[in-house]
């Protein structure tokens, strides 16, 4: 099975950079994902990561290490409106793409 | 294209009540999911599909059930509704298990069993 720790909340102030990390623990692995939530909608894909190393994409970035077990997302330029919850997901290593998710990280962007 | 619908959005059982939420997506993906959310909780895998007329259980399947008669159309039901069934169901797709963009989501059915 899968065992995925995030940090509960985290609070940030506008114009600052944030990091969130991700541990993991996986019988298989093919892949981590981050999705960000706002309250009351639907999880929206922002990053996949399957080597070792940093995606950046604009103001998101992401970041692997497979041997330790490790994410993170770094979010550069913080704005109000990346108040939301962040989620770390693992996929295994079957061919049916299954994730495992984290319980997610909500973020406060603070004026 | 509306990606992945969901209906209804919110509903409220009683207890012992059956009911079917419908996840219909217009992209071609093989792949479909159903998860749970409940607050404080990750999402939680119930049911999924690798393709029309294949299902298989998730880590929470128990009082669910799923067909996938067409592509594009993935249901999930409940039989007999209990009060810990009360949750946030998502349904997601995607194009292939090794895809590199992650899933999509329908944006959520908010059930409520009393």
């Amino acid at each position: 099975g899968q065992n995925i720790d995030q940090p509960t909340e985290m609070t940030a102030t506008e114009g600052a950079i944030v990091q969130i990390n991700c541990t993991y623990q996986t019988s298989g692995f093919n892949g981590l994902f981050w999705y960000q939530q706002h309250a009351g909608e639907a999880p929206t894909f922002l990053s996949y990561n399957v080597l070792d190393g940093l995606e950046e994409k604009g103001r998101f970035s992401s970041f692997l290490s497979r041997s330790k077990g490790y994410s993170y997302l770094l979010l550069k330029e913080l704005q109000m409106k990346d108040s939301a919850s962040y989620l770390c997901a693992v996929r295994d290593g079957t061919n049916a793409g299954k994730s495992t998710f984290g319980d997610g990280t909500t973020l406060t962007v603070k004026p | 294209n509306a990606g992945v619908t969901q209906t209804p959005k919110f509903r409220v059982l009683k207890t012992g009540q059956s009911m079917t939420l419908l996840c219909a997506q217009d992209m071609n993906h093989e792949y479909m999911y159903w998860y749970r959310q409940d607050p404080g909780m990750g999402l939680r895998l119930i049911h999924y599909s690798v393709g029309e007329g294949t299902t298989a259980k998730g880590e929470v399947p128990d009082g669910y059930n799923v067909s996938r008669l067409k592509k594009q159309n993935f249901l999930l039901g409940l039989e007999s509704a209990a009060p810990s069934q009360t949750s946030v169901y998502f349904c997601a797709s995607s194009y292939g298990g090794q895809a590199n963009y992650g899933y999509t989501f329908g944006s959520g059915t908010r059930l409520t069993v009393v």
